[in-house]
């Protein structure tokens, strides 16, 4: 299986600052045919399902606030959220889906507000 | 209104089995394939199982297989997930997640997700 690793485990940023969140996959999730990363984001607050962010390594899901981008090809992405917000506290996860007998996720990055 | 809304959970000892459900609305069901995916108390995101659009690829990850059975009833916009042998680490809150993308043109990340229904093995 593809293992996903994220990067840290937690994080605390200051309101209006940066934050960047790392995967990395043990392989590449790259397709050579499409040039797509089968990579994907998603938040999940707590009480509440995961919610889609990101697909394709870098493709914002509708509705998504534009402070939230992805970035990164290969095996090594970024989940990076430019102006931190007050509802933007969560546990974020990478998942890949290169793999579809076997998809997986990151272990998940918690954001807190410092 | 587009959900997804499982059934199902409960307390169960180990060894037994339980069925859950996942009742679908709002979008073409059967255009799109659909998955399970559990958490475990204070854990992260597990991908369980999944089902293509038209039930021609299943696939299950290594800690179910053989366990678990997926299954989907078009005519019901429903899914199924058949859980036998349970163990404790099977503890977990169960989520049906939509695939991305119709039929030949699917994609399995997963853009629409229930709110659960928790399983707890213990005896």
């Amino acid at each position: 299986d593809i293992v996903m690793t994220q990067s840290p485990d937690s994080l605390a940023v200051s309101l209006g600052e940066r934050a960047t969140i790392n995967c990395k996959s043990s392989q590449s999730l790259s397709y050579t045919t499409n040039n797509k990363n089968y990579l994907a984001w998603y938040q999940q607050k707590p009480g509440q399902p995961p919610r889609l962010l990101i697909y394709w390594a870098s493709t914002r899901e509708s509705g998504v606030p534009d402070r939230f981008s992805g970035s990164g090809s290969g095996t090594d992405f970024t989940l990076t959220i430019s102006s931190l917000q007050a509802e933007d506290v969560a546990v974020y996860y990478c998942q890949q889906f290169y793999s579809t007998s076997a998809l997986t996720f990151g272990g998940g990055t918690r954001v807190e507000i410092k | 209104e587009v959900q997804l809304v499982e059934s199902g959970g409960g307390l169960v000892q180990p060894g037994r089995s339980l069925r859950l459900s996942c009742a679908a609305s709002g979008f073409k069901f059967d255009d799109h394939a659909m998955h399970w995916v559990r958490q475990g108390p204070g854990k992260g995101l597990e991908w369980v199982s999944g089902t293509s659009w038209n039930s021609g690829i299943i696939a299950y990850a290594d800690s179910v297989k053989g366990r678990f059975i997926v299954s989907r009833d078009d005519a019901k916009n429903s899914l199924y997930l058949q859980m036998d042998s349970l163990r404790a680490e099977d503890t977990a809150m169960y989520y049906c997640a939509k695939g991305s993308g119709r039929r030949s043109f699917s994609y399995w990340y997963f853009d629409l997700w229930g709110r659960g229904t928790l399983v707890t093995v213990s005896s």
